[in-house]
């Protein structure tokens, strides 16, 4: 089972930012955060991920608590195409072969 | 990121039949995997697939059912045998990458399979 919890859904205004929670309560020391998207008829591609640290792409920022218990992903400007399902992963770091996806928040950027 | 190559993209199939779906990657991995996505659901992890080796299934996936070769280090393929409607799902391959600090996953846009 996904160690995760997410909420099934979430409405966003084009060009708000989009804040998606994730509850990761049993996360292990060594496991990081990943987060995916899959739009619509695509396969998931990668965000972003971090350990315990909060991180920043050209895509997203990943806030985790100090806790490690939770996390949020930051769409700072959200677009009509961000419009996606968007996962949060648990998993340790280094290869270990495949991710366990839960079942996502659905996000909705409307006009 | 490695680019994956999926083929075919969507096909209607007859019960009772089987279908290959093609897994091409432009560069060489160690490691490809099998997701099935059933409509309306997230990505179940079918197999892992390493190029020399026996493909290692997940819970409540056989061989028999989903036979996977892995001819080489940028190639796979996933057979989905005796087809039944309940085997209609889009079917994504997956591969791991060493990339700066941590490991990523790539995946392909998926195979859509319809079975009547």
């Amino acid at each position: 089972d996904a160690k995760t919890t997410q909420p099934p859904s979430m409405d966003c205004a084009e060009g708000r930012a989009a804040n998606l929670p994730c509850n990761h309560s049993t996360i292990s020391g060594n496991e990081y955060v990943y987060w995916y998207r899959q739009i619509h008829s695509q396969g998931p591609q990668y965000i972003i991920h971090g350990l315990k640290n909060n991180e920043t792409n050209e895509m997203a920022s990943l806030i985790i608590t100090e806790d490690r218990k939770s996390s949020t992903l930051i769409l700072p400007h959200a677009t009509l195409r961000d419009t996606a399902v968007y996962y949060c992963i648990v998993t340790p770091g280094g290869s270990q072969g495949n991710l366990i996806f839960g079942k996502g928040t659905k996000l909705s950027v409307k006009p | 990121s490695a680019v994956i190559s999926q083929k075919p993209s969507r096909d209607i199939c007859q019960r009772g039949t089987s279908l290959t779906i093609q897994c091409q990657v432009d560069s060489q991995v160690t490691m490809m995997f099998w997701y099935r996505q059933q409509p309306g659901q997230s990505l179940t992890l079918i197999a892992t697939a390493n190029q020399g080796s026996e493909a290692t299934y997940e819970s409540g996936f056989v061989i028999d059912k989903f036979p996977i070769s892995r001819p080489n280090l940028t190639f796979s393929t996933l057979t989905v045998s005796n087809m039944s409607p309940e085997d209609s799902s889009i079917y994504l391959c997956s591969v791991e990458e060493v990339r700066v600090g941590h490991y990523g996953y790539t995946f392909g846009s998926g195979t859509r399979l319809t079975v009547v």
